[in-house]
């Protein structure tokens, strides 16, 4: 089954600073990268995906790229708010078949005003 | 749209009774729902894969005869915690896969649950 590894576990930036958090999957046969933020007590939010036929995807602030070789993909903030401040979770999936994901260990963030 | 209704959001019960979870497709029909238990400070670990009109799939080391799963109609899907102990204590979460032009994942507001 697909093996997860998300770094760091946890981040602290000052505001306005860039944060990065890195993927690592084990199955190569997964095509789906999303990125969730999860505020405590609350359900995992969508704020970014990447589908495996491109390379990198960027929304506003916040951008994702993707190696399938190194069978990797991070999530880059920039311009850190206080807002940001949540835990963030990768969860590389096979579109097709169960479409399972399996989370990564989750990556606390912290942003110093 | 593609709301996932969950309830209840939170419930306390006495150790030794069953706990119902429901999670309802309110705007779409619902063909695979996951769930998914986290502890505090925990990832998300999933516990099975529930297909509509069949037997759910459940992950290793997830116990099929305690966590009783049906997903009867395309648009509910129930997670029956059974004989629940305090280590049963978590927050269930169920998700249901997007297949609709588009391909993502929505998820229930969660259900904390507290066996005393």
């Amino acid at each position: 089954g697909e093996n997860v590894e998300q770094h760091p576990s946890t981040l602290s930036v000052q505001e306005g600073d860039s944060a990065v958090i890195k993927c690592t999957y084990s199955d190569s046969a997964s095509n789906y990268f999303p990125w969730y933020k999860q505020e405590l007590g609350k359900r995992p939010q969508l704020i970014i995906d990447i589908r495996s036929n491109v390379g990198e995807k960027k929304d506003q602030r916040i951008a994702v790229t993707l190696n399938k070789t190194a069978k990797h993909f991070s999530l880059h903030i920039t311009e850190t708010q206080p807002e940001d401040s949540a835990v963030y979770f990768c969860a590389p999936s096979l579109k097709g078949g169960t479409g399972k994901l399996i989370f990564g260990q989750g990556t606390t963030l912290q942003v110093k005003p | 749209g593609a709301v996932v209704s969950q309830h209840p959001s939170w419930v306390i019960c006495k150790s030794g009774t069953s706990v119902k979870i429901e999670c309802r497709s309110l705007d779409f029909q619902a063909t695979t729902m996951f769930w998914y238990r986290q502890f505090p400070k925990q990832s998300l670990m999933l516990m099975a894969t529930s297909n509509e009109g069949s037997k759910a799939t459940y992950e290793q080391g997830v116990e099929k005869d305690k966590f009783l799963i049906n997903h009867a109609s395309l648009t509910l899907s129930t997670l029956t915690v059974t004989s629940a102990h305090p280590e049963d204590s978590s927050f269930y979460i169920c998700s249901a896969r997007l297949d609709r032009g588009f391909y993502g994942y929505t998820f229930g507001s969660g259900t904390r649950l507290t066996v005393v």
